[in-house]
């Protein structure tokens, strides 16, 4: 079953915009994950924030956690056409099945040069 | 080290036949994901292992579909008879510890006839 549903579906940016995804959840989480992956591969895995933590970043991304609304924001500052590729957030719920991971479907970034 | 390892990268096969997907996982790391990729679909989790043992197989589509693990650093996923919808990109992945972050392999691009 679906738990992270991202937003938007679909993102075309300008080199050197910043571009923002969103994720919302339903259930209580353990920590929040965001990948990459860039077309024919696999997943990467970009930052891991938790439930008791309200922002984190790395690098040029950026991530927000708020737990009382079940969503988080990914930022990616100053894009580059390297950043091209499909971002997906996956949640770690709380409670049942703890060791996997419930992917959304994905948000498409394109960022042209 | 050299990453989550599958084999083989590309699978052609016809309508009933056998086939069989191969993993090997981050030395140290002790649970395993095994993953369905589809456009329709999105990223859906089958099976995840934790020391070798199945925890949850529910997303395990139907009795065609088997996984094992017979040691820490190896696991397959067997379809049989495979069938035209079975056709997808799976993923394994591995993480140190249920939950937590997870590594991907490059996946096996599957295409039933």
């Amino acid at each position: 079953s679906q738990q992270g549903e991202e937003d938007p579906q679909a993102l075309s940016i300008q080199e050197g915009e910043n571009a923002t995804m969103n994720c919302s959840y339903k259930t209580s989480i353990n920590n929040l994950q965001w990948y990459r992956q860039n077309s024919g591969r696999g997943l990467v895995h970009l930052i891991l924030i938790r439930s008791n933590e309200r922002e984190k970043h790395s690098g040029r991304l950026r991530v927000t956690l708020d737990t009382s609304k079940k969503s988080s924001s990914l930022l990616i500052t100053a894009s580059r056409a390297a950043d091209t590729a499909s971002y997906f957030c996956a949640t770690n719920n709380y409670g049942g099945s703890q060791g996997n991971l419930i992917f959304g479907k994905g948000t498409k970034l394109s960022v042209k040069p | 080290d050299a990453g989550v390892i599958q084999s083989p990268r590309h699978e052609v096969t016809e309508m009933g036949q056998e086939v069989t997907l191969r993993c090997k996982p981050i030395s140290g790391h002790n649970s395993l994901f095994w993953y369905r990729q589809t456009m329709m679909r999105g990223l859906e989790l089958l099976i995840y292992f934790n020391n070798n043992v199945p925890i949850d197989d529910s997303g395990m589509p139907e009795d065609r579909f088997s996984a094992k693990m017979p040691n820490a650093s190896f696991s397959t996923l067997k379809i049989q008879p495979s069938e035209p919808r079975d056709s997808a990109v799976y993923f394994c992945a591995s993480s140190f510890s249920p939950g937590e972050t997870q590594y991907f392999g490059p996946g096996t691009r599957l295409l039933v006839l």
